[in-house]
């Protein structure tokens, strides 16, 4: 099993829709979780930080379920503008960030 | 907003070229990485360094070499590199380096090996 897996996609959504998508992971000593947007052509960029079970902000929430080992990320609302891959990262121990490939969202109009 | 910033942003080299990467984090944090990021696969960690010290190589070829003068500078000189070396290398800062904090990249520079 690789150390983290995310559905590639795309996940093709209207606006306006809810979207959730999963990151599984296989290192369990893992604390803490984030999620990254990158933009085609971008770098990444902090979108979530989850320390606990999960955490919110405003249209998006992000949630750990432990003993499944997989994090979550909803978006509610979605617009034009999330369209993007998104990354997740369970860290791992010292500096071995993990990165999934990403999971590619398109919102349509 | 640019808290941490490469150039170039586009590099084509011949595989018996020497050229070298930049990246200037102006943010005051304590570590920086080189990643890189080929089409469709996930991010790579080449190096860390933490307060000036590389504390991560993860067995990438000697034609890459990192240099951090300070912690605000970082660099990644490359020679007689290789068609499948091209890809996106991003530069990336956060305040501790201990793989619990947020990073912040910068745009990347996009190489390609001819």
């Amino acid at each position: 099993r690789k150390e983290v897996e995310q559905d590639p996609g795309p996940f093709n959504v209207p606006e306006g829709a809810t979207v959730a998508f999963n990151c599984t992971y296989s290192n369990s000593a893992s604390q803490s979780f984030f999620w990254y947007r990158q933009d085609c052509r971008k770098e990444p960029k902090l979108l979530m930080s989850v320390y606990s079970s999960g955490n919110e902000d405003g249209r998006f929430t992000a949630q750990l379920n432990r003993a499944s080992q997989y994090i979550s990320l909803l978006i509610r609302d979605s617009k034009l503008s999330d369209s993007a891959t998104y990354l997740c990262v369970p860290p791992a121990s010292n500096y071995q960030l993990i990165w999934g490939a990403g999971t590619k969202l398109i919102i349509k109009p | 907003e640019t808290g941490v910033t490469q150039t170039p942003r586009h590099l084509v080299m011949g595989m018996t070229n020497k050229k070298s990467l930049k990246c200037e984090q102006h943010l005051g944090h304590n570590a920086m990485y080189w990643y890189k990021q080929s089409a469709k696969k996930p991010l790579e960690l080449m190096f860390v360094y933490s307060l000036e010290e590389r504390v991560e190589n993860n067995s990438v070829p000697s034609r890459f070499s990192p240099e951090c003068p300070n912690s605000s500078h970082l660099f990644l000189h490359l020679h007689t590199l290789q068609p499948e070396d091209s890809a996106l290398y991003l530069c990336a800062s956060s305040q501790e380096g201990g793989g619990q904090e947020k990073l912040f990249f910068g745009s990347g520079t996009q190489l390609s090996v001819l």
